[in-house]
């Protein structure tokens, strides 16, 4: 199957930016999706990309597309503490809308 | 509107028990998912129906057998529990047109198999 890849942990202070970055294999992605998961509750969703697209910005969110590394970032701006949750990484296929390949998640972390 | 709704919340299952998960949309969707969610492993797509009446195995089928009767609902059963089937359990469903269409998730099932 199709191999999406994030780092597990990342650990930031209050009011820095956060990064968290995420590797897909398959160069067919239509869009690419960041959830949110907060304990307890199930997956939110956060925002997306097009695959034509290299960047989307939505309020603190910040999507970046490499789609020649096939690397997605999101990057949250002024972290807070109501930001701490796992984050996964998804992508739907060219020639499989509705199939999604995720990543194992990170976990994010944010210090007071 | 309620969204997935997934019931039970939790349950505790000795081997060999028989189960059924409940999942109810409200969101007139076509597609709908089951996925099992372990540390470290992400979600792994166990089944998945494109309709009323079809279903289709995911990644883990094993051990899980699942039913549309209704379009808004998709029920996951357990026939015989293992220890391995210990999990998170995630109902989500999507439109079946259109190439944007994320999925919609339950809040999940807790399940401990001992």
């Amino acid at each position: 199957g199709e191999d999406v890849e994030q780092s597990l942990f990342l650990s930031v202070r209050e009011g820095d930016s956060s990064v968290i970055n995420c590797t897909y294999t398959d160069s067919s992605s239509t869009y690419l999706y960041w959830y949110k998961q907060e304990p307890g509750a199930g997956l939110q969703l956060l925002t997306y990309i097009f695959s034509n697209m290299d960047m989307k910005q939505d309020q603190r969110l910040t999507v970046l597309l490499n789609k020649k590394d096939k690397h997605l970032s999101l990057r949250i701006a002024d972290t807070q503490t109501g930001d701490s949750a796992i984050y996964f990484c998804a992508e739907s296929l060219l020639y499989n809308f509705n199939k999604f390949y995720f990543g194992s998640g990170t976990k994010l972390n944010v210090k007071p | 509107n309620a969204g997935v709704t997934q019931t039970p919340k939790f349950r505790v299952l000795k081997t060999g028990q028989s189960m059924t998960l409940l999942c109810a949309q409200d969101m007139n969707h076509e597609y709908m998912y089951w996925y099992r969610q372990d540390p470290g492993m992400g979600l792994r797509l166990i089944h998945y129906s494109v309709g009323e009446g079809t279903t289709a195995k995911g990644e883990v089928p094993d051990g899980y057998n699942v039913s549309r009767l209704k379009k808004q609902n998709f029920l996951l059963g357990l026939e015989s529990a293992a220890p391995s089937q210990t999990s998170v359990y995630f109902c989500a469903s999507s439109y079946s047109t259109g190439q944007n269409s994320p999925l919609h998730f339950g809040n999940g099932t807790r399940l401990t198999v001992t």
